[in-house]
Order: C-alpha cells, then sequence, then structure tokens
C-alpha cells in the first residue's frame, strides 16, 4: 500500500520568510505531483515532477524531487500573503506509463502573516 | 465554462437515500475519477474508468457505485447514503494521449451532507 507522508500539516510563518514543506512517500513511484487548494475550491496543479532529481521553480515556489530518497521538497522563498493555502502532494501509485490514481498526503495548511 | 463540471454543487439528504453525483468534461480526456476529501485527510480515490469500459475500485469503493456513460460522463453513486459520507467529493480527469507527465485535472466539487 503507498503511504504518502507531509510535513508539517499545519504551518504559520511571516511575510519575507522562507520554508520547505516536506513529502515522503513509501514505494517506488518517479511521478509526483503539487497542488494548491484554496479554502472552499478545487484543486490547481502547480508542478508535475518526474525524474529523479527534477527541480521546477514558479513564482517564489520551487519543487524538487529524490526518488531514491521518496521525497519531495516544496520550498517557500520570501512568502506572501497570497501564498497562503492548502498545498497536498499527490503520487502516481501505477508504474510503467498511463494516467492512474493519485495517492494524497494529507495536506500542509499553510498561513502566511503580515 | 468548467472544463470539468460537477454537479450538484452541494446536496444535503437523509441516511438511506441513493444519491448520485455527475461529472461531464469538455476536455476530451478518456481517464476520470472520483475522489472524496475529508479534513485533515487529504483526497482518497474512490473509483477511477480509464474508458468507457474500464471500471477499477480504488482505495474505498465500499458504499459507492460508478456508471460511465460516454467518454465525456462519469457519474458517482450512493446507493443507501450513511453519514460518514459525508464529506466533499472531487471529479478529476487525465489526457492518455499526453502520457503520465500531465497533472489530473479538478472539478469544482460537490459538498455532500448527510444527516
Amino acid at each position: 500500500e503507498l503511504k504518502v507522508e507531509q510535513n508539517p500539516l499545519f504551518l504559520s510563518m511571516q511575510e519575507g520568510k522562507n520554508y520547505t514543506i516536506y513529502c515522503n512517500y513509501s514505494t517506488t513511484s518517479d511521478r509526483l505531483y503539487w497542488y494548491r487548494q484554496d479554502p472552499g475550491k478545487s484543486l490547481e496543479s502547480l508542478f508535475v515532477l518526474l525524474s529523479n532529481g527534477a527541480v521546477k521553480q514558479e513564482g517564489r515556489l520551487m519543487a524538487s524531487l529524490d526518488t531514491k530518497a521518496r521525497l519531495s521538497t516544496l520550498h517557500i522563498t520570501a512568502a506572501v500573503h497570497d501564498l497562503s493555502a492548502t498545498y497536498f502532494c499527490a503520487v502516481s501509485f501505477l508504474s510503467g506509463g498511463g494516467a492512474d490514481g493519485l495517492t494524497f498526503g494529507k495536506g500542509t495548511h499553510l498561513i502566511i502573516q503580515p | 465554462d468548467a472544463d470539468v463540471t460537477q454537479t450538484p454543487r452541494n446536496r444535503i439528504t437523509k441516511t438511506g437515500k441513493r444519491i448520485m453525483l455527475e461529472c461531464s468534461q469538455t476536455k476530451g480526456h478518456d481517464r476520470m475519477y472520483w475522489y472524496r476529501q475529508d479534513p485533515g485527510l487529504g483526497l482518497r480515490l474512490i473509483y477511477y474508468s480509464f474508458d468507457v469500459k474500464d471500471i477499477n475500485k480504488g482505495e474505498i469503493s465500499d458504499g459507492y457505485s460508478v456508471s460511465r456513460q460516454a467518454q465525456a460522463k462519469f457519474s458517482l453513486s450512493l446507493e443507501s447514503a450513511i453519514p460518514n459520507q459525508t464529506a466533499l467529493y472531487f471529479c478529476a480527469t487525465s489526457d492518455r494521449d499526453r502520457g503520465h507527465n500531465q497533472p489530473q485535472h479538478f472539478g469544482d466539487g460537490t459538498r455532500l451532507s448527510i444527516l
């Protein structure tokens, strides 16, 4: 059974600070996804990470993947209030190609205060 | 217009009732999924379908059934609703032809409350 663990589950930080959210998963997978969810809203795709060592950046967010350690990180640089949301990592539980169901972490509820 | 449309957006019903949640998409994707979201638990997969002839159980399929009426439509049914099925339900789609390097696309969700 594939398990995905995120930490922290709750994070309150000040604007301008840096922080990292961690996502560990239990079995081999080379596809990892990061999503953002605003309160009462749907999930918005942020990053798709496909291979070991993959790094992607969009604005103040940067995601990386280490498949050997089964670890992905989402790094926030110089946080701003607009980044307040819940962030989910998700891992595909089928290997070998083809879209399939995702196993999600429980989410990190991020609050960025002025 | 939304690419992935879920109806209804909100529903309140009573224990024992049969409920159907509907999902339609205009993205032309062949793969569709149903998830439920509970506070503090993330999203969990209920069922998924790779095409109209293919239905697969997910992590938490007990108490649910699905129907893939067409490539663009995927409905989720609760045959006899119970209170612990109160949750936020999401439909999602993905595209086989574009490969697994594309994310799943989610609808806006159906908030279901069972009294």
